[in-house]
């Protein structure tokens, strides 16, 4: 079974700290690996996609892909107080779906 | 666009009855994807679709079913609800494997 894994946190961050989010995941040969922010309440917003070995920029946003060690991490540079909310790692392997991690809260304290 | 839209918003059920959550979406996207999400915990996939007349279970079908008549529209029907199914649920669609999925709002239901 596809395993995707990730601390539930609460990480807690200053406001204008990196805050570093981690996520493991067992299949191989996954392909596509994605991070999706959720507000409580709200549904989940996609805020990054990555595909290949290295780091995608976007903004305050930085994803960075390891398929070696098979982990995906998410920074975010600056955080903000509008930053906390749970992020989810998604990841697809294939069959048409994607497998998602439990989230890690993220709390960043003006 | 609309996007991905989902009714109702909230329900309350008592135990065995029976309702359709309805999800459609307006970008053309062939696959569909039913999720519940219980509180602290991730996404649990319920049922997708690839396209219109296929339907395949995901990881936790039991006390659900669907349909996809058409492109746009993929409802999720309950059956004698339990208090199990208290849960918030969420509708996807994506263009393509392995793709972007896009959410809609979500529903809020509880069964007691």
């Amino acid at each position: 079974q596809k395993e995707v894994e990730q601390n539930s946190g609460p990480l807690s961050v200053p406001e204008g700290a990196i805050a570093s989010l981690n996520c493991t995941y067992s299949d191989r040969g996954s392909q596509s690996f994605f991070w999706y922010r959720q507000y409580s309440g709200k549904s989940p917003e996609l805020i990054m996609s990555i595909y290949s070995n290295g780091d995608k920029e976007d903004g305050r946003f930085t994803a960075q892909l390891n398929k070696a060690s098979q982990y995906v991490s998410l920074l975010i540079r600056d955080s903000q107080p509008s930053d906390s909310a749970t992020y989810l790692c998604a990841v697809y392997s294939g069959y048409s779906t994607l497998t998602f991690g439990k989230g890690t809260m993220l709390l960043v304290s003006p | 666009n609309a996007g991905v839209t989902q009714t109702p918003k909230f329900r309350i059920l008592k135990i065995g009855q029976s309702m359709t959550l309805q999800c459609a979406q307006d970008m053309n996207h062939n696959y569909m994807y039913w999720y519940r999400q219980d509180p602290g915990m991730g996404l649990k996939l319920i049922y997708y679709s690839v396209g219109a007349g296929i339907t395949d279970k995901g990881e936790v079908p039991n006390g659900y079913n669907v349909s996809r008549s058409t492109t746009e529209d993929f409802p999720l029907r309950l059956e004698l609800a339990a208090p199990s199914q208290t849960s918030v649920y969420f509708c996807a669609s994506t263009y393509g494997i392995g793709g972007q999925q896009y959410f809609g709002p979500g529903t809020r239901l509880t069964v007691l």
